[in-house]
């Protein structure tokens, strides 16, 4: 297990709604990554908070938003669910966000259906 | 045109096979190199890294890089059913964005 917490498991939403994923981090690390995985595709990048800050996004709308607590622990928040949201939401955590020889550990995961 | 290429198989293989797992890149700028076991319905964990060109070895898994072919490998021996799964390839610059492959389905028949 990698200490990587995610809330909540499974989640149900229609279009147009608002939703809210969380994702704890592994004990020390202040850095979470946030990646979508479509059925059958690799994860994609959306967003990276370093010490509460956004370090980097990819090629998402701003619809998606992020926020990083001062414990570490993370939100990712959509706006207006499209039927192409439904995906898997991983949060990956590490230390020290900036540079990529930092080893991302990911938690479990949320299913969102949108409907 | 994808950065990360993965054939994403299915790849069966019999218990005992050495299997080969492959990825191309097309970006010059990736240096840190992983490959990802993750099974169904859970989240990828994490079975190597490695920095620029080389070999790694852990175990049954091996590691390759050849940062002039721009292609990486990962070689299991003795591959057994509990390895059947899908490994996802992925790689990163300096930025900690990873980028990743489609992922290879594994299975591995007893």
């Amino acid at each position: 297990e990698t200490g990587v917490t995610q809330s909540p498991t499974h989640l149900i939403k229609t279009r147009g709604q608002q939703v809210t994923l969380r994702c704890s981090s592994q004990s020390g690390h202040n850095t979470v990554s946030w990646y979508q995985q479509a059925l059958g595709q690799g994860p994609q990048f959306i967003f990276q908070y370093y010490r509460e800050e956004e370090n980097g996004r990819g090629n998402f709308p701003p619809r998606f938003s992020g926020l990083q607590f001062p414990n570490y622990s993370s939100e990712l928040n959509v706006n207006a669910l499209e039927l192409d949201d439904s995906a898997l939401y991983l949060c990956a955590s590490s230390l020290a966000g900036r540079g990529g020889k930092d080893t991302q550990y990911f938690g479990p995961g949320t299913r969102l259906t949108v409907l | 045109q994808k950065e990360v290429e993965q054939d994403p198989g299915p790849l069966s293989v019999p218990e005992g096979a050495i299997v080969s797992l492959n990825c191309t890149y097309s970006n010059s700028a990736f240096q840190y190199f992983m490959w990802y076991r993750q099974y169904s319905r859970k989240g990828p964990e994490l079975l190597m890294y490695t920095y620029s060109s080389g070999n790694k070895e852990d175990g049954r898994f091996t590691a390759q890089v050849d940062k002039s072919s721009k292609y990486i490998s990962l070689f299991i021996r003795d591959s057994q059913p509990s390895d059947s799964a899908t490994y996802l390839c992925a790689m990163t610059s300096n930025t900690g964005k990873l980028i990743f492959g489609q992922g290879t389905t594994l299975q591995v028949k007893p």
